[in-house]
């Protein structure tokens, strides 16, 4: 079965410091990689997604996240992090095996990233 | 960049009411729709998932009778609580995507309180 981990419940950055949200996977076959990001009391934004080609991948307000199959990971990365960007990111995987072509995204459970100033 | 649009996000209403939430993609055409539950502090829970024009796809645990999706078109789904008890009472986020290549994108979400 596809699955997906977050290993932190919570990270906590100085602004202006580097940031890195992990995120391991495991699939069956070839992964469809995404990251989300929630502020509260909000649905889920777009930030990312590997499905083929440069393992680094470019996104939104200024977030990559690097492909790494050998380890299976997804780690999200932002080299110098705003207080603006407080929020719960989730990492999720697309699960082709079940529903068929209906593909639906396994989440993470989620992960607290705190910056203070 | 797509847009999903999901209405009212805000619901407060007696026990034994139905609530209807509305989820529309404005500027794509979504093939696929999702409707999600999200608990305080915890991540989300995929209740259907619907195709348009077909019944939607339960998860194991979700009441079909209790939670009415209608997909009638590409730009809009429906997920009606029927009935609505305090259990009931949670955030309900609806998703949308075109093809399988594609990003989910997600409404706002509806803050649902059943007194």
């Amino acid at each position: 079965a596809q699955s997906v981990a977050q290993p932190e419940d919570q990270v906590n950055v100085a602004e202006g410091n580097p940031l890195t949200v992990k995120c391991t996977y495991s699939v069956s076959g070839n992964p469809y990689l995404f990251w989300y990001v929630q502020y509260p009391n909000r649905g889920l934004q777009f930030l990312l997604k590997y499905i083929t080609g440069d393992n680094l991948v470019k996104g939104s307000y200024g977030f990559e996240a690097e492909f790494n199959k050998s380890q299976t990971s997804f780690h999200l990365k932002k080299p110098s992090a705003l207080v603006s960007d407080s929020a719960l990111y989730f990492c999720a995987v697309r699960d082709f095996e079940y529903g068929g072509s209906q593909g639906n995204l396994i989440f993470g459970k989620g992960t607290k990233l705190s910056v203070k100033p | 960049g797509a847009v999903v649009s999901q209405h009212p996000s805000r619901v407060i209403c007696k026990s034994g009411t139905s609530v209807k939430i509305e989820c529309r993609s404005l500027d794509f055409q979504a093939t696929t729709m999702f409707w999600y539950r999200q608990f305080p502090k915890k991540s989300l829970m995929l209740m259907a998932t619907s195709n348009e024009g077909s019944k939607a796809t339960y998860e194991q645990g979700v009441e079909k009778d209790k939670f009415l999706i209608n997909h009638a078109s590409l730009t809009l789904s429906t997920l009606t609580v029927t009935s609505a008890h305090p259990e009931d009472s949670s955030f309900y986020i609806c998703s949308a995507r075109g093809d399988e290549r594609q990003p989910q994108h997600f409404g706002d979400g509806t803050r649902l309180s059943i007194l």
